[in-house]
């Protein structure tokens, strides 16, 4: 199957500081990547939609001045958590869609754990 | 409103034997529905995928059905293993604008 990384895989940071979570499509070109955040025992909550050359589509409740979203090329989404605070810990997940045999299917990344203190 | 309800909630299963995990949505249009595998700390697998014409479809010792009609779906492990403890998560894509849908997930133990 096709591959999506992330990196980094853990990060511990300070409250107040910024923290850069790549997702790269390793093998396939991605127009459309997702971000995700999961809490423990959640499922997954859809942050924002990354389309490649313009501006994310945010969910309703998700602070696009906070979560800071930059698809500038085919294989690469960058989210950026802005002055993070405790509240903001979580398991980051993107995803790449890929077109496949008349429909398109998600490829996850492995996960970012985001630690603030 | 388009929602996808994963039962049970958790699931404890003795190693080598067989347990089948249950999907119902609400989601229309539907696009087609999908089942994951997430171990703890990591991204979603995909393990199957299947459109509206697919009643049946099997990755290895999973195998997962859809009935469109009563928009139900099933994930069906045989002869469990230690390694099958995850989460498995249902995930429907459809409803105004083709949005992914998750359910909560089942979250499966296989004891030794």
């Amino acid at each position: 199957g096709a591959v999506v990384s992330q990196h980094p895989s853990r990060v511990i940071c300070k409250s107040g500081t910024s923290v850069k979570i790549e997702c790269r499509s390793l093998d396939f070109q991605a127009t459309t990547m997702f971000w995700y955040r999961q809490f423990p025992k959640q499922s997954l909550m859809l942050m924002a939609t990354s389309n490649e050359g313009s501006k994310a589509t945010y969910e309703q409740g998700v602070e696009k001045d906070k979560f800071l979203i930059n698809h500038a090329s085919l294989t690469l989404s960058t989210l950026t958590v802005t002055s993070a605070h405790p509240e903001d810990s979580s398991f980051y997940i993107c995803s790449a869609l890929r077109g496949l045999a008349g429909y398109n299917e998600q490829f996850f990344g492995p996960g970012t754990r985001l630690t603030v203190l | 409103k388009n929602q996808v309800e994963q039962s049970p909630q958790s699931l404890i299963i003795l190693e080598g034997k067989n347990c089948t995990l249950q999907c119902n949505y609400t989601v229309s249009p539907f696009s087609n529905l999908r089942w994951y595998k997430q171990d703890t700390g990591r991204g979603p697998v995909s393990l199957t995928i299947m459109t509206f014409s697919e009643n049946t479809k099997s990755n290895g010792r999973y195998t997962a059905t859809l009935d469109a009609d009563t928009k139900q779906s099933s994930l069906h492990i045989t002869a469990s293993q230690l390694s099958d403890s995850a989460s498995y998560i249902c995930v429907v894509r459809g409803g105004g604008g083709f949005k992914t849908i998750f359910g909560a997930g089942t979250r499966l133990f296989v004891k030794a």
